[in-house]
């Protein structure tokens, strides 16, 4: 089946620094790829849309210049939270969608970010 | 405007009854509705999916939803609760209208399962 893969799982970084965190697809290629935040025991928000080669969709009240999407190629989508702050503590998912799929979404395993 | 809500933050079961978790949602075009599941530290796993065929839809591990249009309802069942089904599952809905995938999570409804 599908296969998504995050790195890292889990990122502890002080506040002010930038934490980069990644999304391949492991076995098919994707051409849209999702960035959702989820809070403790909350559900998951879409924050952004990223398309390959074209710059990502981001969803309203969420700061482009802080959350940094580049999706380089058709496995790989990048995240960066910039300049981090306590308050971007949570969890990260991304998903991917299949270039011939329909709206099904593959799902990484996530990662827990900590700004100390 | 897409919208999903899941009725219940907490479903206790014992092992061996069934399992309904209930869903409605809102949605202006045909829309996709998914199932998914959250075991903790690990991804999202699909259960089950509608794409505008079969109205009961069967999944992975013995789960099956069934959409009701009348109802704007698709409510998750098991006839059989399992201890390795507690895990917390969202309901998800997809408008399906001019491709636009976007995925819209209820709250998500936490699932017990004791012996």
């Amino acid at each position: 089946g599908a296969v998504v893969s995050q790195h890292p799982s889990w990122v502890i970084c002080k506040s002010g620094t930038s934490v980069k965190i990644e999304c391949r697809s492991l076995d098919f290629q994707a051409t849209t790829m999702f960035w959702y935040r989820q809070f403790p025991k909350q559900s998951l928000m879409l924050m952004a849309t990223s398309n390959e080669g074209s710059k990502a969709t981001y969803e309203q009240g969420v700061e482009k210049d802080k959350f940094l999407i580049n999706h380089a190629s058709l496995t790989l989508s990048t995240l960066t939270v910039t300049s981090a702050h306590p308050e971007d503590s949570s969890f990260y998912i991304c998903s991917a969608r299949e270039q011939k799929g329909l709206n099904e979404q593959y799902f990484g395993p996530g990662t827990r970010l900590t700004v100390t | 405007a897409q919208s999903v809500t899941q009725l219940d933050s907490h479903v206790s079961v014992s092992e061996g009854t069934p399992v309904l978790l209930r869903c409605n949602y809102s949605s202006s075009y045909s829309p996709s509705l998914f199932w998914y599941v959250q075991h903790p530290n690990k991804g999202l796993q699909l259960l089950l999916k509608y794409t505008s065929a079969a109205t009961l839809v069967k999944g992975i591990n013995g789960f099956e939803a069934e959409f009701k249009k009348s109802e704007t309802s698709f409510h998750l069942t098991k006839p059989s609760a399992h201890m390795s089904d507690a895990a917390e599952y969202f309901c998800v809905v997809s408008p399906l209208s001019g491709g636009y995938n976007k995925l819209i999570f209820g709250a998500g409804t936490r699932l017990a399962v004791h012996p």
